[in-house]
């Protein structure tokens, strides 16, 4: 199975911040990786797929890049809105593993 | 609009059986590929099972396999999973999500709770 170890587990920020959410995966994926934002009591919701491209009307302050086995999502300018917890996903197999979440906290 | 809508959820003890159903609408349900996924309480998302289109190809996640079984029917536009000798592991929500190739899962529903205790 691949492995998505994600990093840091929990971030703290203010409005207006610039962060970088980290995400590796065990064994290369090539592009097949994805980014999703989950708020309490919901379902996750696609940010970005196959590592930078961005989902329909998703703000243009998120951004992924990244190859292989290292992936990093970006939050340019943070919004109230972004206070969530964050998962990278692979899809290279069908076994789509999820990393661990990155909790996403107001400084 | 892209909808989907989970049911059957609840209350069962261990050892029993629940049929979990996602209903379709507003897609072409049968040129998609479905996947069920889970969240237990507090935790991260897991994979749970993988159908293609006309139900060539299924795949489970190693913790659910020889208990679940995920089916679906596109006549009816809908996706099921039967889920048998249930464990209090199995306790989570449950989302099903529709995978649009390389866009990998763009539709969740809003999932369904299954609890598992005695």
């Amino acid at each position: 199975d691949i492995q998505m170890t994600q990093s840091p587990s929990t971030l703290s920020a203010s409005v207006g911040d610039r962060v970088t959410i980290t995400c590796r995966a065990s064994q290369s994926i090539n592009s097949w990786l994805a980014w999703y934002q989950q708020k309490p009591g919901k379902a996750p919701k696609l940010l970005i797929y196959e590592a930078s491209s961005l989902e329909t009307e998703v703000p243009s302050r998120f951004s992924g890049s990244g190859s292989g086995t290292e992936f990093t999502l970006t939050i340019s300018s943070l919004q109230p809105d972004d206070f969530a917890t964050y998962y990278c996903q692979q899809y290279n197999t069908y076994l789509y593993t999820f990393g661990q979440g990155t909790k996403l906290e107001i400084k | 609009e892209v909808k989907l809508v989970e049911s059957g959820g609840g209350l069962v003890q261990p050892g029993g059986s629940l049929r979990l159903s996602c209903a379709a609408s507003g897609f072409s349900f049968s040129g998609y590929e479905m996947n069920w996924f889970r969240q237990a309480p507090g935790q991260g998302l897991d994979w749970v099972a993988y159908i293609s289109y006309g139900s060539t190809n299924i795949y489970y996640a190693d913790s659910v396999k020889g208990r679940f079984t995920i089916s679906r029917d596109n006549a009816k536009n809908s996706l099921y999973l039967q889920m048998n000798s249930l464990r209090a592991e199995d306790t989570a929500v449950y989302y099903c999500a529709r995978k649009s190739g390389s866009r990998s899962f763009d539709y969740w529903g809003q999932g369904t709770l299954v609890t598992v205790s005695s």
